[in-house]
């Protein structure tokens, strides 16, 4: 495969209910998001990882819990949502985070999330 | 103040004529600019990125930057059917010392509808 993948690609759980989202680049990148897009908002960073390291967390809910454990593979824990949480979550996947030449971000097809 | 701002449209062009998308950053450190396309129920797709003043062609697309009047528009000469998409606005602050330096802040977008 190639790109950014992410699994699954849609998704309906109950608000007691554990779930995670999966995300893997092939692109040989450095760094990870995760990003949230709610209907009539633009799209909210959530989580940034450069090198497996968390280098930026953007008040997301702890209910949200992000891991990285190598620089290809980029996981989202869910755990006791809200129905407000229901979204489309996109990882993307860019060479760096600091370079602006490299800064480019690739998103992979997203994971539809609906919390009943 | 949005941090980036889009005209949320939707904006209608006839077939063959030129669509002009536009972007207002507040930042005015900003350094880095992407212009990124969303058909409906998929993920962004990057399109141009600018980084210096002026404009850059790619095809039927063409970026504009002007960081003095922190603007940045993106032209889609002889539009198609198929160009009918959201346009995304996405902007990357000054890298400062570690803090936000994996952050692209989004414009909430522009629909754009090609008409035959």
């Amino acid at each position: 495969e190639t790109g950014v993948t992410q699994t699954p690609r849609h998704l309906v759980m109950g608000m007691t209910n554990k779930k995670s989202l999966k995300c893997e680049q092939h692109l040989g990148h450095n760094a990870m998001y995760w990003y949230k897009q709610s209907a009539k908002k633009p799209l909210e960073l959530m989580f940034v990882y450069s090198l497996e390291e968390r280098v930026e967390n953007n008040s997301v809910p702890s209910r949200f819990s992000p891991e990285c454990p190598n620089s290809s593979h980029l996981f989202l824990h869910l755990h006791t949502l809200q129905p407000e949480d229901s979204a489309l979550y996109l990882c993307a996947s860019s060479q760096e985070i600091a370079v602006a030449s490299s800064y480019e971000q690739y998103f992979g097809p997203g994971t539809r999330l609906t919390v009943t | 103040q949005k941090e980036v701002e889009q005209n949320s449209g939707p904006l209608s062009v006839p077939e063959g004529a030129i669509a002009s998308l536009n972007c207002t950053y507040s930042d005015r450190g900003s350094q880095s600019f992407f212009w990124y396309r969303q058909y409906s129920g998929k993920s962004p797709e990057l399109i141009m990125s600018i980084y210096s003043n002026g404009d850059k062609e790619d095809g039927r697309f063409t970026a504009q930057l002007n960081k003095a009047s922190q603007y940045v528009s993106l032209l889609i000469r002889d539009s198609q059917p198929s160009d009918s998409a959201t346009y995304l606005c996405a902007v990357k602050p000054l890298y400062a010392g570690g803090t936000s330096y994996g952050k692209l802040t989004f414009g909430q977008g522009t629909i754009l509808t090609v008409h035959p």
